[in-house]
């Protein structure tokens, strides 16, 4: 089955210890993304990655770090997590294609509170 | 910068009572306009896209539309299987990020 797999689900952790949010899709997609998302703020974009070694800053990413190594996986990393970043995260994917406009999958989101 | 407006924020139905979402946007040189699903606790599910003003999809009991402001989301007849909150999102020209509205929670009571 086509998927995008966020791993954990459900995240509590005390401020300050480092953290990692792992994703993984199967569907050979090159671009992949980090949003997160809050009530009255919607879902807004952390960092996007084009494809493998190619990383970029989206509209909040301060507070977090992305690697993308391999082109299933785009982990995200809070090394010094604050309350502020308690929020729902979800990972997405699509087919990077010459247009830009496939649609993008998600994943079922991880729920992270920091203390 | 892209922006995103969705309205109502909330909207209560009755089975079988059609009505209308609405999303408004500004965008530098539109790629696409995305409609997703998002049921609680679960990640958006994807609709459809539309690319060009006049353009219309359909799915069941759901129809989008376009023009070169806003997209509409008919749903008509809706069972109370179609509860979800519904978001709407563009793709600008740089095509690198999906800009996404505040999302309508949609409740069909039976």
């Amino acid at each position: 089955e086509a998927q995008v797999t966020q791993n954990p689900r459900y995240l509590i952790t005390v401020t300050g210890k480092k953290l990692t949010v792992t994703c993984s899709q199967n569907m050979n997609h090159e671009y992949m993304s980090w949003y997160r998302q809050d009530p009255g703020l919607g879902l807004r974009q952390i960092y996007y990655s084009m494809n493998v070694e190619v990383t970029d800053k989206g509209d909040v990413p301060e507070g977090y770090k992305v690697s993308r190594k391999e082109k299933r996986n785009f982990p995200l990393i809070l090394e010094s997590p604050s309350p502020n970043q308690t929020s729902l995260y979800f990972c997405a994917s699509r087919q990077q294609g010459p247009s830009y406009n496939s649609p993008l999958h998600f994943g079922n989101g991880t729920r992270l509170t920091v203390t | 910068e892209d922006q995103v407006t969705q309205s109502p924020e909330a909207l209560r139905l009755q089975e079988g009572e059609s009505s209308s979402l609405n999303c408004s946007y500004t965008v530098s040189g539109l790629r696409g306009l995305f409609w997703y699903r998002q049921d609680p606790g679960k990640g958006p599910e994807f609709l459809f896209t539309l690319y060009s003003a006049g353009e219309e999809k359909e799915k069941e009991r759901l129809k989008a539309t376009l023009t070169k402001k806003e997209s509409f989301l008919h749903i008509t007849a809706p069972k109370p299987e179609d509860s979800a909150t519904y978001l709407c999102a563009v793709l600008g020209a740089a095509g690198n990020k999906l800009t996404f509205g505040g999302g309508t929670r949609v409740l069909v009571k039976p």
